[in-house]
């Protein structure tokens, strides 16, 4: 069966400092891969998604980035975070237009 | 660019009753599906429900059901009996067949009451 993993679960970081959020996948291959951002427990906001290893499409300019170095491997990175870069961060994959989700990462910037 | 609209912010029932969820969406595409997402104080996102544009059948999942009006971009969700598990933010959502990009709504707090 397929599981996703996500962490860490929370995090609290400064300003100015990196960040990197790991996701991975098992029991599938090649499957899309997400990254989203729920702020203030609403909506969620599509940030990556990739199609394959190397292949990213950002959905919004952002202070992010996202990289897919292996095909089950996903990373949000930072090199900076802002105040504003608060917030649950959830990584997803999709097979046949079902998405899966990991538990999610709680980031406080402070 | 695909929309999701999902008009009631909060909403809550008596245990035991029947509620219905609205949502609707905008698209060009032909061929999409949509989904209802539950998300509990865990904050885990669970799948509740799919409905494939092209099947006219609603989708059903025991308690859970769709309304869709295809031509009027509707995707409504009822519980039906209740239970106070179901309390948790629902999102409705969509995404193409050709991309799987998922659009979320901005979620309907729901809450069931004893």
């Amino acid at each position: 069966s397929q599981t996703i993993h996500q962490w860490p679960a929370t995090l609290v970081q400064p300003v100015g400092s990196p960040l990197s959020l790991e996701c991975t996948v098992e029991g599938t291959s090649n499957p899309n891969l997400y990254w989203y951002r729920q702020a203030a427990g609403r909506g969620l906001q599509l940030l990556f998604y990739s199609i394959g290893i190397g292949q990213i499409s950002s959905e919004v300019p952002q202070n992010l980035s996202a990289s897919r170095p292996q095909d089950r491997q996903f990373i949000l990175s930072s090199k900076k975070l802002l105040l504003s870069d608060s917030g649950f961060y959830l990584c997803a994959w999709a097979r046949e237009a079902e998405a899966f989700f990991g538990q999610g990462t709680r980031l406080t910037v402070v | 660019a695909q929309t999701v609209t999902q008009s009631q912010p909060e909403m809550s029932v008596q245990e035991a009753e029947t509620v219905t969820l609205s949502c609707t969406y905008d698209t060009s595409e032909s061929n999409y599906y949509l989904f209802w997402y539950k998300q509990p104080p865990s904050r885990q996102m669970i799948l509740v429900i799919r409905q494939e544009a092209y099947k006219q059948q609603n989708a059903t999942e025991n308690r859970f059901s769709v309304n869709f009006q295809k031509a009027a971009k509707s995707f409504s969700l009822k519980i039906s009996d209740s239970q106070l598990g179901d309390t948790a933010m629902y999102f409705c959502a969509f995404t193409p067949g050709s991309n799987y990009k998922l659009t979320f709504g901005k979620g309907t707090l729901l809450t069931v009451n004893p």
